[in-house]
């Protein structure tokens, strides 16, 4: 049973170029959540997608935006990069319930952006 | 205000003792759950305990149990028989009730650094 897996890795990019992140969620999974991670700090939540809509938003600019397939899995872009996105992105799938507050999430790898 | 406070920036522990890591929450919400993760320098974040706010015990998982202080708002971790794998990075995370049927948010703590030694 493959869990949440992201893909690249690791990236590097240039100041105000464009990058896309991409998340395949936990098999059985139908929400996906991306959050960024600064070096030496807690995840923060940057936006939830669940049946292909942004349903809730973190406290980041537009130019971070998202998608979410019909399959489920997810992309998360990053429009003019600056030094400061530099982070651990996260993704991390969960199936939506009603008593929704007890689901633990399920996180992958994370892709390492640089922004030189 | 920070809704999740984890006060140890790192913690040494000898292996095969038990430690605790210290987690305080905010919230005026009745329905939340806490959580905690473990990060690995891998990156990846592994899921390793949950205590619901109307759970009337305290969560146990292996050797992982959660020391629940519901009105000190406190939600400590503790890990008996520490094992040199257990070095890593520790979150305490909550969620808050719900969000008109969508899944709300984790808000995580800054994180302890457990250090086991041999």
């Amino acid at each position: 049973d493959a869990g949440v897996t992201q893909s690249p890795t690791h990236l590097i990019k240039t100041r105000g170029q464009q990058v896309t992140l991409r998340c395949s969620p936990k098999s059985g999974h139908d929400t996906v959540s991306w959050y960024q991670q600064a070096l030496g700090q807690g995840p923060q939540f940057i936006f939830q997608y669940y049946e292909e809509e942004e349903r809730q938003r973190g406290n980041f600019p537009d130019r971070f935006s998202g998608h979410q397939f019909p399959n489920y899995s997810s992309e998360l872009n990053v429009n003019a990069l600056l030094l400061g996105d530099s982070a651990l992105y996260l993704c991390a799938s969960s199936f939506r319930q009603i008593s929704s507050y007890n689901s633990p999430l399920h996180f992958g790898n994370g892709t390492r952006l640089t922004v030189t | 205000a920070q809704k999740i406070t984890q006060t140890q920036p790192g913690m040494f522990v000898q292996e095969k003792e038990a430690v605790t890591l210290d987690c305080t929450y905010d919230t005026s919400d009745p329905s939340y759950g806490l959580f905690w993760y473990k990060q690995p320098s891998s990156g990846e974040m592994i899921f390793l305990i949950y205590q619901g706010s109307y759970d009337q015990q305290n969560a146990t998982e292996g050797r992982y149990s959660l020391n629940f202080q519901k009105a000190r708002k406190s939600a400590n971790l503790v890990i008996s028989a520490s094992q040199l794998g257990d070095s890593a990075m520790y979150f305490c995370a909550m969620r808050e009730g719900n969000y008109g049927g969508s899944q709300g948010n984790l808000i995580f703590g800054k994180g302890t650094k457990l250090s086991v030694k041999p």
